[in-house]
């Protein structure tokens, strides 16, 4: 049973627009959530994370935003950019054994121009 | 620049073969991880590593072991390939719990 869900596995968003990418996940010992961005043949990289003790997190074009009570977080892109094309990773990982990360299935998202 | 180094970007194996995939990183890093990315299914751990000779299960270890006989390389062992192994491998390290995990380039394999 997968702890941590990306229910739409792709997105199209016009170049400007807002991109909003969604996650929800199952396990409440969770506490601290991660966006990663995977490009074909490279491994991911880190976007930017939430500690279960905000609501909302922000890092230049990026925001990621915490429901806690809806077991939810949401990725908000703006302006998208065609660069911004990849496949997005929600991870979480917390008060479980160990330091285990745990990854939902990734939504592809494609900016077109 | 940190740095997770996988040492093989492409592998094709044999069923049946014993194969070795091996990740180094630079950054003094606790804990280190192996998962593998299939379509619709994201990434998903098969082992991890929290300690030099300590390992743990992920969620599907059946058909792997790993190795971590020293704190910055951790190898993951597939005893028997088979064509269900197909996958691309992805390896990750990090300081420990709640922070950013830092991954390889991956590895491709097919196994034929």
């Amino acid at each position: 049973d997968q702890q941590v869900k990306q229910n739409s596995p792709s997105l199209s968003v016009q170049e400007g627009r807002i991109s909003i990418l969604n996650c929800d996940y199952t396990n409440s010992m969770f506490d601290y959530f991660l966006w990663y961005k995977k490009y074909p043949a490279e491994g991911p990289t880190f976007l930017i994370s939430i500690s279960s003790i905000k609501d909302k997190n922000e890092d230049g074009r990026f925001t990621v935003f915490l429901n806690k009570s809806a077991k939810h977080l949401s990725l908000h892109i703006v302006p998208s950019q065609p660069g911004d094309s990849a496949v997005y990773f929600c991870a979480a990982s917390g008060r479980t054994s160990y330091d285990k990360v745990i990854f939902g299935p990734g939504t592809s998202l494609s900016v077109i121009p | 620049d940190v740095k997770v180094t996988q040492s093989s970007r492409y592998l094709v194996k044999r069923t049946g073969e014993k194969v070795f995939l091996e990740c180094v990183q630079d950054m003094d890093h606790e804990n280190m991880f192996w998962y593998r990315q299939d379509p619709g299914l994201g990434l998903r751990l098969i082992y991890f590593s929290y300690d030099v000779k300590m390992k743990e299960k992920g969620d599907i270890p059946e058909g792997y072991s790993v190795s971590r006989e020293k704190k910055e390389r951790f190898s993951l062992i597939l005893e028997s390939a088979s064509t269900n192994q197909t996958s691309m491998y992805l390896c990750a390290s990090n300081w420990g719990l709640n922070t950013e995990a830092f991954f390889g380039q991956g590895t491709r394999l097919t196994v034929v």
